[in-house]
This record gives structure tokens, sequence and C-alpha cells, in this order.
């Protein structure tokens, strides 16, 4: 799986959109960006994933470069409860036979009121 | 409803005592996974398993073992060959097969917190 890189920390204001940025430049054609959050002491939760359109949920958008070696997931009206660390990982959406998921440290997302 | 069910949430061990985690899914997916989580870490792959009988290491294997006698089940015993098995841990499942319909989303647990006193 391709290594991504993410900042380690983000600050955003109740209501406004947070745009988190996940950089993975040695991702393959195959491979898929997914987004996953962890609020304190919870099990991961999925967001949202795509391959190269961008993609929108009712929880965020997914903004994937035309060269697909960065993408920004977008929180369009922050909340408090959005306070977690989000995940950004990049993998085929299925291979035949072993297959690990990696996650990163991620960025700590706080939402300030 | 349909999810993934982690007992028990909080566990504590004296060194030298092995424990076991459980992990419960009525998800009918084929693919399982073990996950540790340290402090400000993010999540490290201990074990996982493609099809019930099998299973293959993650990057930290050592000082735990599994089983995956049936589709629904996956516990993690942490042995006392762990050094230092203070942490989160954290069981997942996704569809094993490839399909209109398989976005290879994870489906996570709430954890187990387990501290070795």
């Amino acid at each position: 799986d391709a290594k991504t890189t993410q900042p380690p920390s983000m600050d955003c204001a109740e209501g406004r959109a947070a745009n988190l940025p996940c950089n993975h430049s040695t991702i393959s054609g195959n491979e898929y960006v997914y987004w996953y959050r962890q609020i304190h002491s919870q099990g991961p939760q999925y967001i949202i994933h795509g391959l190269k359109n961008n993609e929108t949920n009712e929880m965020a958008s997914l903004i994937i470069t035309e060269d697909r070696k960065s993408s920004t997931l977008i929180l369009p009206h922050a909340t408090l409860r959005d306070t977690a660390v989000y995940y950004c990982i990049v993998r085929v959406l299925y291979i035949q036979g072993a297959q690990k998921l990696v996650f990163g440290q991620g960025t700590r997302l706080t939402i300030n009121p | 409803d349909g999810g993934i069910t982690q007992s028990p949430k909080y566990l504590f061990r004296k060194e030298g005592q092995n424990v076991t985690l459980s992990c419960e899914q009525n998800l009918n997916h084929d693919a399982m996974y073990w996950y540790r989580q340290d402090p400000g870490q993010g999540l490290r792959l201990i074990y996982y398993s493609q099809i019930v009988n099998d299973f293959q290491k993650g990057d930290i294997a050592e000082g735990y073992s599994v089983s995956r006698e049936k589709k629904e089940s996956f516990p993690l015993t942490v042995t006392s060959a762990q050094k230092n098995p203070t942490a989160f841990y954290l069981c997942a499942s996704r569809v094993g097969v490839a399909g209109e319909l398989n976005t290879g989303e994870l489906f996570f647990g709430e954890g187990s917190r387990l501290t070795v006193l």
C-alpha cells in the first residue's frame, strides 16, 4: 500500500469548512483513497473513499488532484462532534489473497466553538 | 442490527498472565483484522484473516495469537510473551469478495482497553 502524509494537527472554527489534506505521491493507478475518523476511545468510522473523481456523501466531500498525488477531505460545516483524529489511507479496493491495511498517525482535528 | 462486538471493553491483567479478547461480527464478512493503538499513535496491524481457518501475521504479531474457527469470530490472545501489552485493541472486518456493492469499507468494533498491572 502507498504511504500517506498528513499534518499531525489542525484547528477549525465551528460552522466553518474543515479542509484536511493528505499526500500520497506514490499511489498506484488501482489504489483508492479512503478516509476514516476516530473519536476518542472509540473505533474508527468510515467517512468516504474515491479513485480519481471527486466524491460527496452526507458526511463529507473528497477532492482528489488530477495527478492523484494528493487529496483533501472537506467537512463543509464543522461541528464540535467532528473533533476527532482523521486517517487517510490508500489501497486497492480488493486483491486476491493476503492484504494488509495500514493506518498512519492521522490528523487530530479540533473544532473550536 | 449488524455490527462488530468486542468484549470486554476494559480489562486488567497481571504480568505473566494470558488474556483473550473477543471479537464477534454478524455482518457475514470474510475478512477480519486486529489492530493495536498506543496513545497518540495510529493503528498497527497485529493479525488478519481472509477466510475461516486461515490467518496471517501483521506487522507486530510477536506475543499475540489468534484463531478463526468460525466466520463470525476472531479472538485475540495476548500472551505473557508480549513485552508491553497495555494498549487499546481494535477489531475490524470487511467484505472479502470483490463485487458491485463492495466498497472495501472497514467496520470497526468499539475497542478493548487492556491494562497490565
